[in-house]
């Protein structure tokens, strides 16, 4: 199994601000991902975070407003850039530790508020 | 990716068995089923796997017939707790492989 954690678990921001997320996980993964919950709604997948390389976004998701970065196998960060209250939503990490492991692991997740 | 189909929502009582079905017509050779359910306020937890026949763990059941159209999660005697989202999932689910969450079915569990 994998224990994640975020950073910040909750934050208000003003629009036009920019928030980093932060993703630890206590052993080195294989994959990382990068989800989004809006309230009452299921999760999004935003985008594959690569150690060592660009991370491959999703249709809808682009890299100018969610940059990605994976300095290593146990930890990355998301940044919510030039922020809207239409950012407003919960942004999870998710890891599957390994190429021939089909469980994924979730974080707590990191609440997000744009006013 | 397989689309999927589950119900909305269902409701059930304490002690009863629950039977969540999902459809998945397009389901490929090499696609596994997989359930994960979500509380309130937490991240989704993998619940079960399976390929075909019926699969067993310590929290549910997994039914897929023959032509793995369609599965069906079983929660035997739920709980208050057990009230949650439970999504399914159909896709290679390993390596490189991504996995895209459907709308799910909220279970509401009464007393």
């Amino acid at each position: 199994s994998a224990v994640i954690s975020q950073k910040p678990s909750r934050d208000i921001c003003q629009r036009g601000t920019s928030l980093t997320i932060q993703c630890q996980v206590d052993s080195q993964v294989t994959m990382m991902f990068w989800y989004r919950q809006q309230p009452g709604q299921s999760l999004t997948l935003i985008a594959t975070a690569n150690q060592g390389s660009e991370a491959t976004y999703e249709s809808g998701f682009v890299i100018d407003k969610f940059p990605i970065s994976r300095p290593n196998l146990t930890f990355s960060t998301l940044t919510v850039s030039n922020m809207s209250p239409e950012d407003s939503s919960i942004y999870l990490c998710s890891v599957r530790p390994g190429l021939h492991t089909y469980e994924q692991y979730f974080g707590p997740g990191t609440r997000l508020t744009v006013t | 990716l397989a689309k999927t189909t589950q119900p909305i929502s269902m409701d059930s009582y304490e002690g009863q068995e629950v039977n969540i079905t999902c459809s998945h017509n397009n389901i490929a050779t090499n696609d596994y089923i997989t359930w994960y359910q979500q509380f309130p306020s937490q991240g989704p937890r993998f619940i079960i796997q399976g390929y075909k026949t019926k699969v067993t763990n310590e929290v549910a059941s997994l039914f897929i017939p023959a032509d793995r159209k369609s599965s069906t999660l079983s929660l035997p005697r739920v709980s208050l707790s057990d009230t949650a989202v439970y999504y399914c999932l159909v896709g290679e689910h390993t390596g490189g492989f991504k996995t895209i969450f459907g709308a799910g079915t909220r279970l509401f569990v009464k007393a």
